[in-house]
């Protein structure tokens, strides 16, 4: 069956601009979760929906970064006025539900800032 | 609040030898833990997980004890192979109410030579 699917799966862009990052999940996956990686910080939390609600934002870095999931399914990532700190593999992943049940997760979107 | 740390890599190993891979964590209660690996050019995906005190997590010859006295879950596999090179994060999940995100270790990049 299908995984978790991201696009773009690279994405060049210059300071400033905005940029969207789409993350599919898991069809029946009620979970989704952000998380970053890069090179000085490791994997980082982002954000986490639980259907299309966020219950926790914690991890995002500043208000330039906000993210939405539409009919429990497909999650956008924005990032507005990208900066060259933002440069960075975004990572999406889902799971059926909270706890300890397993986050599967996609093959990132590599951004980086010039 | 929560953290994970990992044994510094990178880690070159021969064929057949035994592995260990240091995983200590900071976190109150009782954390959910876990080991992903991410194989070259691949995703994150879960290798191995433990729930509660001195469960033992095993999959592919790898296995990890949670220790709850020394706070730790090391990945340990008695004979590895060069399909095992990958870089292995571990992972914590927080046992407090709506805590659902994972907290990663750093990494560790496993090289194994023949």
């Amino acid at each position: 069956g299908a995984g978790v699917s991201q696009s773009p799966s690279n994405k060049v862009t210059e300071k400033g601009k905005d940029v969207e990052l789409r993350c599919d999940p898991i069809s029946g996956h009620t979970a989704l979760y952000w998380y970053r990686q890069s090179l000085g910080q490791g994997l980082e939390f982002l954000i986490y929906f639980q259907g299309n609600s966020a219950p926790d934002k914690s991890g995002l870095p500043s208000d330039r970064f906000s993210a939405e999931r539409t009919g429990g399914s497909v999650s956008t990532l924005t990032i507005q006025r990208t900066q060259q700190e933002d440069s960075a593999v975004y990572l999406c992943a889902s799971s059926f539900g909270g706890g300890a049940t397993e986050q599967f997760f996609g093959p990132g979107t590599r951004l980086t800032v010039l | 609040g929560d953290s994970v740390t990992q044994m510094e890599g990178p880690v070159t190993l021969s064929e057949e030898a035994f592995l260990t891979i240091n995983c200590t964590y900071t976190a109150t209660g009782y954390p959910s833990l876990f080991w992903y690996v991410q194989y070259p050019g691949e995703g994150l995906q879960l290798l191995l997980k433990a729930t509660k005190a001195d469960d033992k997590g095993s999959n592919k010859g790898f296995e990890a004890t949670y220790r709850k006295e020394t706070t730790s879950f090391h990945l340990e596999k008695g004979s590895v192979q060069v399909s095992d090179s990958a870089v292995y994060f571990c992972a914590l999940r927080g046992s407090n109410f709506g805590n659902e995100k994972l907290t990663f270790g750093t990494g560790t990049r496993l090289t194994i030579i023949p």
